[in-house]
């Protein structure tokens, strides 16, 4: 079956440690997201991607990084610069970018510090 | 910029009750609304989208919503709950024609919790 896969579900981080979030796709999308969701908050776009090797910067990008070397793929490192990193993190996709086609996600990594 | 306001946090009902749901948004060109679904444990789901012709659109498991473009507004309705509709609700909306907008915004969400 086609989908996203996000993985670890849980991760947990030390103070000052950099974690990447895996996101793979099997869709053949070629834009993909990175969604912070809080509690209350709704969710606010990280970094977005169009195509391979370009990507953009969303409302909360600070202490975040993003890679998109291959299609399939859509990397997200938190870095020890993010001060507030403990959230659900959504990666999605789509077949292109913005318009009326919708995004699709994955199911989500749950991220705490120790 | 564009903004989702989802009016209730926190809804609670009884199964067999009507719903509906409020989403405002703030943009002034043309829109393409969604309602996505978050079921416990389970990853968020679109449930429906509008983006041209007949403001009435009909989703999954007998939603609806309904763009009123003079309000600004995408409610989403359900003549009858059930159960298994227990979930949060999220409103988005992206703006431009053409997928030249990729910026999708998120209301806060709404928790609905129906009792049986």
């Amino acid at each position: 079956d086609g989908g996203i896969t996000q993985s670890p579900k849980y991760l947990f981080r030390k103070e000052g440690q950099n974690v990447t979030l895996s996101c793979e796709q099997n869709l053949n999308h070629d834009a993909m997201y990175w969604y912070r969701q809080d509690p209350g908050q709704g969710l606010r776009l990280i970094y977005y991607s169009q195509i391979v090797n370009d990507f953009q910067k969303g409302d909360i990008a600070e202490g975040y990084s993003v890679s998109r070397e291959k299609k399939e793929s859509f990397p997200l490192t938190v870095t020890s610069a993010q001060k507030n990193p403990t959230a659900f993190y959504l990666c999605a996709s789509s077949i292109r970018q913005g318009g009326h086609q919708p995004q699709h996600f994955g199911d989500g990594t749950r991220l705490s510090i120790l | 910029a564009q903004s989702v306001s989802q009016h209730n946090h926190h809804v609670i009902l009884s199964e067999a009750a009507s719903l509906e749901l409020g989403c405002n948004y703030s943009y002034g060109g043309t829109v393409n609304l969604f309602w996505y679904v978050q079921y416990p444990g389970q990853h968020l789901q679109l449930l429906l989208k509008y983006f041209s012709g007949d403001p009435l659109v009909k989703g999954i498991k007998g939603f609806e919503a309904e763009f009123i473009k003079s309000k600004f507004s995408f409610n989403l309705r359900k003549p009858s709950v059930q159960w298994s509709d227990t979930a949060e609700y999220f409103c988005a909306v992206n703006g431009g024609s053409g997928g030249s907008n990729y910026k999708l915004t998120f209301g806060k969400g709404t928790l609905l919790t129906v009792n049986p």
